[in-house]
């Protein structure tokens, strides 16, 4: 079972910033957060992972509380090309590798 | 570098016939992974494969499907006597060893089954 929480829907302007939040309070020292997001009729797409501090990459933004309980996506430029479902998953480091996937956020960017 | 390959992309069987999709995960990718989806829903975890081993089917349906990573070669998933409930986008997806940083797992673009 997943161990996160999503909204199912959210909507965007084209241009402004996207904040996607995740609930993940029963998570685990040694488990990290990963985002993938699934554009339609294609394969799951890595976004970025992180177990504490907050991460940057070229796509988006991870930020962390810190009591880890709960993260947010930043997509700070949306674009129309962002539409997708967004998942965030706990993995656990140890142990069985895969991914569980929730029903994930359904992102809706506007022109 | 090659991401995940899958094929075929997009396969049709009759009723009763068998279905084999193959996978070729990243190079220097020792863990292999499957995933199914049906039309309008979630992704399901099937299998996790190292190099010849099976090390977890518990999303695995009990009669049918059949998984394999051999020594040599892409990973096969093997659905005997489909029926049209296995229509589906099937998904490979593929790690290096586990690492502290977290390995991630990175997925290909999907094998489309549909049983006619």
């Amino acid at each position: 079972d997943a161990k996160t929480t999503q909204p199912p829907s959210m909507d965007c302007a084209e241009g402004r910033a996207a904040n996607l939040p995740c609930n993940h309070s029963t998570i685990s020292g040694n488990e990290y957060v990963y985002w993938y997001r699934q554009i339609h009729s294609q394969g799951p797409q890595y976004i970025i992972h992180g177990l504490k501090n907050n991460e940057t990459n070229e796509m988006a933004s991870l930020i962390m509380t810190e009591d880890r309980k709960s993260s947010t996506l930043i997509l700070p430029h949306a674009t129309l090309r962002d539409t997708a479902v967004y998942y965030c998953i706990v993995r656990v480091l140890q142990g069985a590798q895969k991914l569980v996937f929730g029903q994930g956020t359904r992102l809706t960017i506007n022109p | 570098n090659a991401g995940v390959m899958q094929n075929p992309r997009h396969l049709v069987r009759r009723r009763g016939q068998e279905a084999r999709l193959r996978c070729s995960p990243m190079k220097g990718h020792s863990h292999v992974y499957w995933y199914r989806q049906l039309p309008e829903e979630g992704l399901k975890f099937m299998v996790y494969l190292q190099k010849e081993n099976i090390i977890d089917e518990s999303g695995m349906p009990k009669e049918r499907f059949s998984a394999e990573f051999p020594k040599e070669g892409p990973s096969i998933l093997r659905i005997q006597q489909v029926v049209r409930g296995d229509s589906a986008a099937y998904f490979c997806a593929s790690s290096h060893d586990i690492g502290a940083s977290g390995n991630t797992i990175y997925f290909g673009e999907g094998s489309w089954l549909t049983v006619v």
